[in-house]
């Protein structure tokens, strides 16, 4: 059972930063949130992943709230290829621990 | 960087037949790996956990006679569909779990499965 929620889809503008939410209200102290996309008949991509403070890395920035009950992440500068599903995960560290995916949030880049 | 491949990317066969899908990790040891299924406009489901050197652990509903796991070595796992029938034409995929500071999973590109 996903622990996440997601809005089914959204659209951006291409150059436009992509603000894309994911509530997690029921998240335990040990869980990381893991976003991961997954471009058409593609492996899912790791994107980002953080505890409770907001992270950054070439691709995307994190921003966990407070409560760590909802996260959001940023594509800066959307482009085109960016087009994708994005699921927000939340699981223990430890890499013996499953992913279970939600539905996500389909992004439509547009030009 | 964590790359992780899969081979065949893409196999048809015939119903009855077995087909076996190789998952390896290029640049990283994996204790555990995990396969998964997803069917057209679906999200992935995990099928089974597999550890290195024992048994894998298989998600209910998924029968473990029909899709044989091995994982011999650190860096490679494979997944077997005995007797395919059509109704297992999927896409497969696998991710690797690297132990270590980031204990992030890597995927690899999956395979599309087609059984005719």
């Amino acid at each position: 059972d996903a622990k996440t929620t997601q809005p089914p889809s959204m659209d951006c503008a291409e150059g436009r930063a992509a603000n894309l939410p994911c509530n997690h209200s029921t998240i335990s102290g040990n869980e990381y949130v893991y976003w991961y996309r997954q471009i058409h008949s593609q492996g899912p991509q790791y994107i980002i992943h953080g505890l409770k403070n907001n992270e950054t890395n070439e691709m995307a920035s994190l921003i966990i709230t407070e409560d760590r009950k909802s996260s959001t992440l940023i594509l800066p500068h959307a482009t085109l290829r960016d087009t994708a599903v994005y699921y927000c995960i939340v699981r223990p560290k430890a890499a013996g621990n499953k992913l279970t995916f939600g539905g996500g949030t389909r992004v439509l880049v547009k030009p | 960087g964590a790359v992780v491949s899969q081979h065949p990317s893409r196999v048809i066969c015939k119903s009855g037949t077995s087909v076996k899908i190789e998952c390896r990790s290029l640049d990283f040891q994996a204790t555990t790996m995990f396969w998964y299924r997803q069917f057209p406009k679906q999200s992935l489901m995990l099928m089974a956990t597999s550890n290195e050197g024992s048994k894998a652990t298989y998600e209910q509903g998924v029968e473990k006679d029909k899709f044989l796991i091995n994982h011999a070595s650190l860096t490679l796992s494979t997944l077997t569909v005995t007797s395919a029938h059509p109704e297992d034409s999927s896409f497969y995929i696998c991710s690797a779990g690297r132990t270590g500071e980031t204990d992030t999973q890597y995927f690899g590109p999956g395979t599309r499965l087609t059984v005719l």
